[in-house]
């Protein structure tokens, strides 16, 4: 049983432009959590999805920002018109159940030039 | 609003020494706290996972202990080994929900 896949491992994107980070939950999670740990900070949640809806969105900044996992394939996190304060390692972490344990992704690395 | 501290931010002991770290949070009123370690440029790897009605939980060389009215956890790694050096992250959950509440964390270093 493969864990959490996230790709990819390192993302450079220029000021203004999208970036797509994946993350693919263990097999039989149907429950997904985005986090980010920003330089010298601690780990923040973002976002909580369960297939097809989103359930707990108060982490994520209001604009630019969005997050989705569709029936079918991995998780999305959409940037849109990234900044360079936007840089950081966004990690994915999936569960079996709603309050069961987490199992962690190694992260994306994004930078923003 | 839950705070997460976690002291002391850095550890270093030599190899075979008993590590103990602290974890404190300002809300009492938690569903679950999780240990967690991270590795340099690697994800978590979850260690234990604390229920508010358990008071510790045992795996292998670690021990955690849970104190809910007193806002605190304590992570214990009996004779240490290098392998063991990196961050360890405590985190709660206020309800269920799985929306964690991290403390900065505490880099250890065990020195062969």
């Amino acid at each position: 049983n493969a864990g959490v896949m996230q790709n990819p491992r390192h993302l450079v994107r220029r000021r203004g432009q999208e970036a797509r980070l994946r993350c693919s939950p263990m097999k039989g999670h149907s429950h997904v959590y985005w986090y980010r740990q920003l330089p010298e900070e601690g780990l923040k949640f973002m976002v909580y999805l369960q297939k097809e809806n989103i359930i707990d969105e108060s982490g994520m900044p209001k604009e630019r920002f969005s997050a989705e996992f569709p029936k079918e394939g991995p998780s999305i996190l959409r940037i849109q018109q990234v900044v360079r304060g936007d840089s950081a390692a966004y990690f994915c972490a999936s569960s079996p159940g709603q309050d069961e344990k987490l199992f962690f992704g190694s992260g994306t690395q994004l930078s923003v030039l | 609003k839950q705070e997460v501290t976690q002291i002391p931010a850095a550890l270093s002991v030599p190899e075979g020494e008993n590590l103990v770290l602290n974890c404190s949070f300002t809300d009492s009123a938690i569903y679950n706290l999780q240990w967690f370690r991270q590795d340099p440029g690697k994800g978590l790897t979850s260690l234990l996972l604390i229920q508010s009605s358990q008071r510790e939980q045992t795996s292998g060389r670690l021990n955690a202990s849970l104190d809910k009215s007193s806002g605190r956890s304590t992570l214990y790694i009996a004779a240490s080994q290098p392998g063991d050096s990196a961050t360890y992250l405590c985190a709660v959950i206020k309800a269920a929900g799985n929306k964690l509440t991290f403390g900065g964390g505490t880099r250890v270093l065990v020195k062969p």
